[in-house]
């Protein structure tokens, strides 16, 4: 079974701090991907990344970063919270050459 | 015109009903397409997939791809209440790495 874990469920964070939120998936997936889903917007795609040190912007990059030093790993940067920032983050993998996403449980994120 | 829309519902059915649920789209270089299940706070995980037209059965579960009317279906047959849950069409233009268009989801409910 493909299994992707996310650091934390829920995480509760002031504006302004740096917050980091890392993704591990353990099926050698190439592709990872970073989403933030609120309600009425659906799932909006905010990085992905084909390959170890590569990364690709998505529809929303503004405000977040991403690093991929190992494959199995996938970590999504925010570099100064805002209150608009509050989420529910999502990090998916699939293999290469293939299109179908695993997803990992989601963090929910609150800045206050 | 967005490229993918769902209707949002939510939707609610008796036990034992048949539920369609159904996304439109309007990139016809769309060729893969799936379903996702969401249950309350945790991650999508994929229910079904299909390649180009055509119809693909498992189980309750049956999803149709009418790429002529680029209209995309899903049904369950004998619904259950554990059916309860956001259901989110995706699709991708081609195999590899291209990210998934998905759908905003369309929120079931099946009340025993």
């Amino acid at each position: 079974d493909v299994k992707v874990t996310q650091s934390s469920r829920y995480l509760v964070k002031r504006t302004g701090e740096k917050v980091f939120l890392e993704c591990v998936q353990d099926m050698d997936h190439e592709n990872m991907f970073w989403y933030r889903q609120d309600p009425g917007l659906g799932l909006r795609l905010i990085y992905f990344s084909y390959d170890v040190k590569m990364k690709e912007k998505g529809d929303i990059p503004e405000g977040y970063s991403v690093s991929r030093e190992k494959k199995e790993r996938f970590s999504l940067i925010l570099e100064s919270a805002s209150t608009n920032q509050t989420s529910m983050y999502l990090c998916a993998s699939s293999p290469g050459g293939q299109e179908t996403q695993y997803f990992g449980p989601g963090t929910r994120l609150l800045v206050l | 015109q967005k490229e993918v829309e769902q209707d949002p519902g939510p939707l609610s059915v008796p036990e034992g009903a048949i539920v369609s649920l159904n996304c439109t789209y309007s990139n016809s270089a769309f060729q893969y397409f799936m379903w996702y299940r969401q249950y309350s706070r945790k991650g999508p995980e994929l229910l079904m997939y299909t390649y180009s037209s055509g119809n693909k059965e498992d189980g309750r579960f049956t999803a149709q791809v009418d790429k002529s009317s680029k209209y995309i279906s899903l049904f369950i047959r004998d619904s259950q209440p554990s059916d309860s849950a956001t259901y989110l069409c995706a699709m991708s233009r081609n195999s590899g790495n291209t990210p998934l268009v998905f759908g905003k989801g369309t929120r079931l409910s099946v009340i025993a």
